[in-house]
């Protein structure tokens, strides 16, 4: 089974400044893909970024970008440039490839201060 | 739609009753997934639909849970007698299901049930 692990239940950060979100999973296949969701208030998850396990290059979508460690099985969200509308819970989620289901982390819940 | 409709919005309910949870998934999305959000579980799947068909019911958590689907589009989720610890929030997600593995869930603000 896989399993994903978000060690920062809550973390703050300053308006323009740069944040990092850790995750790590735990799996025996080679063939994945990671994602991190957006939750804010309004409940509804947001895809932000998405990576396969299969590139070497890190993904990025403009001011959200990973760094993915295959061998270390670290997934980790960069987010610059932090803006209020980031403040919400952010999960990092695993789906085998050929598959379905996502198996979400905990959550990191992000407060973005004026 | 523009995206994934889910109602009611917020659903509060007496230990017992049945409850209907509705949701409309994306125009051409043959894909639909049922999650719970709950403070102890975190995000759990329920369930999975291609079409109409439910080949992977196994997140439901007793046979107090059914859903269905039908024309390939609205899904219902069917909760029977309801307990408190059903409390949570029920997300749906849908998704152009491709197979290859690289399915792009786009999901629904949800039904925040409270059983009291």
């Amino acid at each position: 089974a896989q399993t994903v692990t978000q060690s920062q239940p809550e973390m703050s950060v300053q308006e323009a400044e740069t944040v990092t979100l850790s995750c790590t999973y735990d799996t025996s296949e080679n063939n994945y893909y990671l994602f991190w969701y957006k939750q804010p208030p309004s409940r509804q998850m947001i895809l932000v970024i998405r990576q396969e396990a299969y590139k070497q290059q890190n993904a990025t979508e403009n001011r959200f970008s990973v760094n993915f460690q295959k061998a270390a099985k670290s997934f980790s969200l960069k987010i610059s440039d932090s803006q209020l509308g980031d403040t919400a819970m952010y999960f990092c989620a695993f789906m085998r490839g050929s598959n379905y289901k996502l198996t979400f982390g905990k959550g990191t819940l992000l407060t973005v201060n004026p | 739609g523009a995206g994934v409709s889910q109602s009611p919005s917020n659903k509060v309910t007496e230990k017992g009753k049945d409850v209907e949870l509705r949701c409309d998934p994306i125009s051409g999305h043959t894909a639909l997934y049922w999650y719970r959000q709950s403070l102890g579980q975190g995000l759990e799947f329920l369930i999975y639909f291609q079409g109409n068909s439910a080949p992977d019911k196994s997140g439901l958590p007793s046979d107090r849970f059914s859903a269905e689907r039908t024309g390939g589009s609205v899904s219902t989720l069917t909760i029977q007698r309801t307990q408190q610890e059903d409390s949570a929030v029920y997300l749906c997600a849908s998704s152009f299901f491709s197979g290859q593995g690289d399915e792009k869930l786009f999901f629904g603000s949800g039904t925040q049930l409270s059983v009291l």
